[in-house]
């Protein structure tokens, strides 16, 4: 059964600064890992899809790697600003079995970021 | 292209009441998701759906929840009778396939059980 794990589960930081989100799992037999924020009362917006083959994948100013084999994502925000502050959740996706294709997710990170 | 779409937004029902929820995903996409997010938690996967057949349902509460995808495009998922404790947010999913595709989420119908 897969466990997912994020580390810190709050950060508090001014704005400007560059954050790292930790993320592991204990199942490395993944199709990919998806990066999610969570603003309060809304749903989920993907931010970045890592497939297990990649180790790395940017969009603007957020960047996440993949290590499979030692269960672990890290999502780094550069110069963060006020308007990242949201939870930000990662889900590895299952392969194989009869599940395959689910996504299990961490309780999240709760980042804010104060002007 | 449209996002995932979901109905109602919220809903307040008494315990041992029933409940219905629906969602349309993103056209093409074969695949779909209903998920349940309790306050403070990550959201846990209910049942996924293959077109219009049930490939996982292994959490899903089937005393009480039951969910369809008629013609393998809307889906309904209801709750009968409903207990306190699942007074959450239910997300609706969906993604091309079952496997490299990116899932994407609904904004969610947040229900509230008195």
């Amino acid at each position: 059964k897969q466990e997912v794990t994020q580390i810190p589960a709050a950060l508090s930081v001014p704005e400007g600064e560059n954050l790292v989100l930790n993320c592991s799992f204990t199942d490395s037999a993944i199709y990919n890992l998806q990066w999610f924020r969570q603003d309060p009362g809304k749903g989920l917006t993907s931010l970045l899809l890592i497939q297990s083959s990649q180790r790395e994948q940017t969009s603007g100013r957020l960047n996440a790697s993949l290590d499979k084999s030692s269960g672990r994502s890290t999502l780094y925000i550069a110069a963060s600003q006020p308007g990242d502050s949201a939870t930000y959740l990662c889900a590895p996706r299952r392969a194989g079995g009869t599940s395959y294709g689910k996504l299990t997710f961490g309780q999240g990170t709760i980042l804010t970021v104060h002007p | 292209e449209a996002g995932v779409a979901q109905s109602p937004r919220y809903k307040i029902i008494e315990k041992r009441q029933s409940v219905a929820f629906w969602c349309n995903p993103i056209s093409g996409h074969a695949t779909l998701y209903w998920y349940q997010q309790i306050l403070g938690q990550g959201p846990k996967l209910l049942i996924q759906f293959q077109n219009n057949g049930v490939v996982d349902d292994s959490q899903l509460p089937k005393d009480r929840f039951s969910a369809e995808r008629l013609k393998g495009v809307d889906s309904t998922l209801k709750i009968q009778p409903a207990k306190l404790e699942d007074s959450a947010v239910y997300l609706c999913a969906s993604s091309r396939t079952r496997s490299y595709n990116e899932q994407f989420f609904g904004p969610g119908t947040r229900l509230t059980v008195l």
